[in-house]
């Protein structure tokens, strides 16, 4: 199995410009998270879907950060438009058993927005 | 409010000893929890607990959960350089909420 796939790895843009996130769960798996991660704030969870449907998006930031999964095997989170503070890594992560079980993470894409 | 406290935040060992770290939480609904290692990357997974008292091991890690007391720990014995790492716990709640601390940064010195 390939795991949990992110792409970019790291993406450096200037502030207002749009970012976007993908990721691609493990197969099989029904439950997808978006994560960010910074050294002040720690693992934040921004959205959680389940069965492709967004269950929980009461941790992305504000209107500029959206997220959507329009199939089982493919996400997407974007900022619109970016800032300096959303510089952060971004995971994703999916497991299985509507979240109640262990959740594989991605790789990660490091921001940087200047 | 829910809440997952790790203790100590961070720690600085030698090759060969062992360590403890701990993982206590306050949680409505307690599903299960969960010890994730990190180092310059993202996490990955090591330990699921969900019943009281039952040792999980692998190799030389080891985590047990107390949920009377609402407390974790997680052993690694004769410790190596590449245990450096970020150990974090988190807890499942309610129906999908992952609950996380804020991570023990450990440090194995030669």
């Amino acid at each position: 199995d390939a795991g949990v796939i992110q792409s970019p790895r790291h993406e450096v843009t200037e502030m207002g410009q749009e970012v976007t996130l993908r990721c691609k769960p493990i197969s099989g798996h029904n439950s997808l998270f978006w994560y960010r991660q910074t050294m002040m704030r720690g693992l934040e969870l921004l959205i959680y879907f389940n069965n492709n449907v967004p269950i929980d998006d009461s941790g992305m930031p504000e209107d500029r950060f959206s997220a959507k999964m329009p199939n089982a095997s493919f996400s997407t989170l974007k900022i619109q438009p970016s800032e300096p503070r959303d510089s952060a890594v971004y995971f994703c992560a999916s497991s299985s058993g509507q979240g109640l079980s262990e959740q594989y993470f991605g790789p990660g894409t490091r921001l940087t927005v200047t | 409010e829910d809440k997952v406290v790790q203790s100590p935040l961070s720690l600085v060992v030698h090759e060969g000893d062992t360590v403890t770290l701990n993982c206590s939480y306050e949680v409505t609904n307690f599903r299960s929890l969960l010890w994730y290692k990190q180092e310059k990357k993202a996490p990955t997974f090591l330990f699921m607990l969900t019943s009281s008292g039952i040792e999980k091991k692998s190799g030389r890690l080891s985590s047990i959960l107390d949920k009377k007391e609402l407390f974790s720990i997680l052993n690694i014995t004769a410790t190596q350089t590449g245990d450096s790492a970020i150990y974090l716990c988190a807890v499942v709640a309610s129906n999908y909420q992952l609950i996380w601390g804020a991570g023990t940064k450990l440090i194995i010195k030669p």
